[in-house]
């Protein structure tokens, strides 16, 4: 069954949206939870999300997790056409620290 | 930040043949490298763990014998894809694990294989 779950799969919007993607998990011994954007083939990190409640912030970009519920949510304000990618959430669990990747949500973001 | 190289980015080869995959920190030491393979339109999907100085873990339907895994340095894991068929043409990625960097894990540019 799948252990890292992202919602929508897929999501379209206009330039200047905010757009919220969302990575449920259930894993046994968690120790972290990674964003990635991936665009043309490599993924490129974003954020690491250890404790619950603190917001990262990039720029336009914000992550926050919640241990209790297991999730987390990437957030992108004002987006823009370089923001089109597939964003990627994994987590990392067990004492191998083995790392579970969602299957990804697609964004698209049309001028 | 971090930088991984993965070469060849790209590889075209004849069935029956073996193709070998480098991945390689250039700025920090990784114990611990991972191998992932991807098809189309789908997610990333864990091959197998490479640690330095040991065997790899392979992951649950991985066959060993096909994707053989070595790490001989801190700096370089390889993959080599033996006796190639077409079902193995896929995107494959590896990634390294910074521990300077709170863990944090570091993508190669992946290497596009097609066998005919």
């Amino acid at each position: 069954e799948d252990k890292v779950v992202q919602s929508p799969l897929s999501l379209v919007v206009h330039e200047g949206d905010t757009v919220t993607l969302n990575c449920s998990y259930e894993v046994t011994n968690f120790r972290s939870l990674l964003w990635y954007k991936q665009e043309k083939k490599a993924p490129t990190f974003l954020f690491m999300l250890t404790s619950s409640g603190i917001e990262k912030k990039s720029g336009r970009l914000s992550s926050i997790l919640d241990k209790k519920e297991l999730f987390s949510i990437l957030n992108i304000t004002a987006t823009q056409t370089g923001d089109s990618a597939v964003y990627l959430c994994a987590v990392i669990e067990g004492s191998q620290g083995n790392l579970i990747f969602g299957k990804g949500t697609k964004l698209s973001v049309k001028p | 930040g971090a930088v991984v190289s993965q070469h060849p980015s790209r590889v075209i080869c004849k069935s029956g043949t073996s193709v070998k995959i480098e991945c390689r920190s250039l700025d920090f030491q990784a114990t611990t490298m991972f191998w992932y393979r991807q098809f189309p339109k789908q997610s990333l999907m864990l091959m197998a763990t490479s640690n330095e100085g040991s065997k790899a873990t392979y992951e649950q339907g991985v066959e060993k014998d096909k994707f053989l895994i070595n790490h001989a340095s801190l700096t370089l894991s390889t993959l080599t894809v033996t006796s190639a068929h077409p079902e193995d043409s896929s995107f494959y990625i590896c990634s390294a694990r910074d521990r300077r960097r709170d863990e944090k894990l570091f993508f190669g540019s992946g290497t596009q294989l097609s066998v005919l």
